[in-house]
């Protein structure tokens, strides 16, 4: 499978805990972007990377997010102090840039459920 | 501020003819895109419209009007499988996507 995939798939952890998501991106491609889904909504950008560099994040997101790109290929997203306002599903996409065009492909989507 | 609308649940019958519409105000355009989400699954490309007109894939077609700020997402033969939650999102003039928050369509037999 040469798709977008992250692991884990689901995850359930307890107010306070810190969590980590993984994003293996599709091999060929130069941006990985991270966006929070909630029941009945679109996905709500995050933040996003080209290759290695970090090039924008929301302003809605919190200090206690966090996310990697350490070699610009895949990506972590951690979550510090855990708070039940951030269960929601967790998506990565990722994109090859080449000139105006880019078309994001996403991965399976990690859901997160705080007790 | 940027906005996009779908309606939020439309129904339609096996066999027949669906068209989704989506609206939008955004700081600049560079390109409309529908995606297609199943119940708990990540969303899918459909398609990608950036010239007024019609882009034809299959059972699929999807218009755009960049002049009316409209697009919509037409589905012919419907099929069961075509339940699912359709999403527009709009490309800013920072290159980012705005995302509608989808519209769900529910296919009777």
């Amino acid at each position: 499978d040469t798709g977008v995939s992250q692991d884990p798939r689901h995850k359930i952890t307890k107010r306070g805990q810190n969590v980590t998501f993984r994003c293996d991106p599709i091999s060929e491609h130069n941006r990985l972007y991270w966006y929070r889904q909630t029941l009945g909504q679109g996905p709500e950008f995050l933040t996003y990377f080209q290759n290695e560099a970090q090039l924008e994040k929301s302003r809605l997101l919190s200090d206690r997010f966090s996310a990697e790109r350490p070699k610009g290929s895949f990506s972590t997203l951690e979550i510090q102090r855990t708070e039940q306002g951030d269960s929601a599903m967790y998506l990565c996409a990722s994109s090859l840039v080449s000139g105006d065009q880019e078309t994001q492909y996403f991965g399976p989507g990690t859901r997160l459920l705080v007790l | 501020g940027q906005n996009i609308d779908q309606p939020t649940e439309m129904t339609a019958t096996e066999g027949a003819i669906v068209q989704i519409n989506c609206t939008y105000q955004t700081s600049g355009f560079n390109g409309l895109f529908w995606y297609q989400q199943h119940a708990g699954e990540a969303p899918t490309f459909l398609s990608y419209n950036v010239l007024d007109g019609l882009e034809e894939k299959g059972r699929f077609s999807s218009f755009l009007s960049r002049s009316k700020g409209y697009s919509y997402l037409l589905l012919k033969e419907l099929q069961m499988k075509d339940s699912a939650s359709y999403l527009c999102a709009v490309r800013d003039s920072n290159y980012q996507l705005i995302w509608g928050a989808g519209t769900k369509l529910i296919i009777k037999p």
